[in-house]
């Protein structure tokens, strides 16, 4: 399988919590990132967690990291319809040396 | 306050012609890399370069290349450009050095078309 998978799409109301979720493979990354895309623009560093953490807590955005079944999420409380753009979980395994992508989940936020 | 740009945002070129894209950063960062975005996909690394050493990947076609003259520009060289190059391209830059590797931070891409 992939090295990074995501899920493709997420839809929420305005308000609610949104999950994003990720698998990964490789366990010898130092860090685990999030990554926002917003329409037409770059990517803008979100997040990060140390892989020897199991929770990572920012204002609005919580970060999960189970170790053991290769799983991260992101936790977005109260989503605003600013929050509708494209979430990228990405990791550096150690072999790999550079950053390897999820393939992106698209966050819709309806009013 | 913007720490990594990118010029022009939005760059078109003929089919064949060269084309340049520019990066700059106000990190001080000792790693410099581009990515190329195709639509609804991730980014993909062409090359990077650690200080002045350049690292290409595999797979990136010899039809880019890139420079970097000092520590603040990196610049993406297209040199015979295709339909199938038309896509947006971002800049990064991270610190990096014997004992760790810290996050990347990109600028806000140029959207290259091909005419």
């Amino acid at each position: 399988g992939e090295d990074v998978e995501q899920s493709l799409f997420l839809s929420v109301r305005e308000g609610d919590s949104s999950v994003i979720n990720c698998t990964y493979t490789d366990s010898s990354s130092t860090y685990l990132y999030w990554y926002k895309q917003e329409p037409g623009a770059g990517l803008q560093l979100l997040t990060y967690i140390f892989s020897n953490m199991d929770m990572k807590q920012d204002q609005r955005l919580t970060v999960l990291l189970n170790k053991k079944d290769k799983h991260l999420s992101l936790r977005i409380a109260d989503t605003q319809t600013g929050d509708s753009a494209i979430y990228f979980c990405a990791e550096i395994p150690l072999r790999r040396g550079k950053l390897i992508f999820g393939q992106g989940t698209e966050l819709s936020v309806k009013p | 306050d913007a720490m990594v740009i990118q010029n022009p945002r939005y760059q078109v070129t003929q089919f064949g012609k060269p084309v340049t894209l520019s990066c700059s950063q106000t990190l001080n960062h000792n790693v410099m890399y581009w990515y190329q975005q195709k639509s609804s996909q991730a980014p993909k690394l062409l090359f990077h370069y650690y200080d002045k050493d350049f690292n290409n990947e595999a797979d990136t076609p010899d039809n880019f290349q890139s420079r970097r003259p000092n520590t603040s520009f990196c610049f993406l060289d297209i040199r015979s450009p295709g339909l199938g190059d038309a896509a947006m391209y971002l800049c990064a830059t991270s610190r990096r050095d014997s004992t760790s590797n810290q996050p990347q931070h990109f600028g806000d891409g140029t959207r290259l078309s091909i005419l």
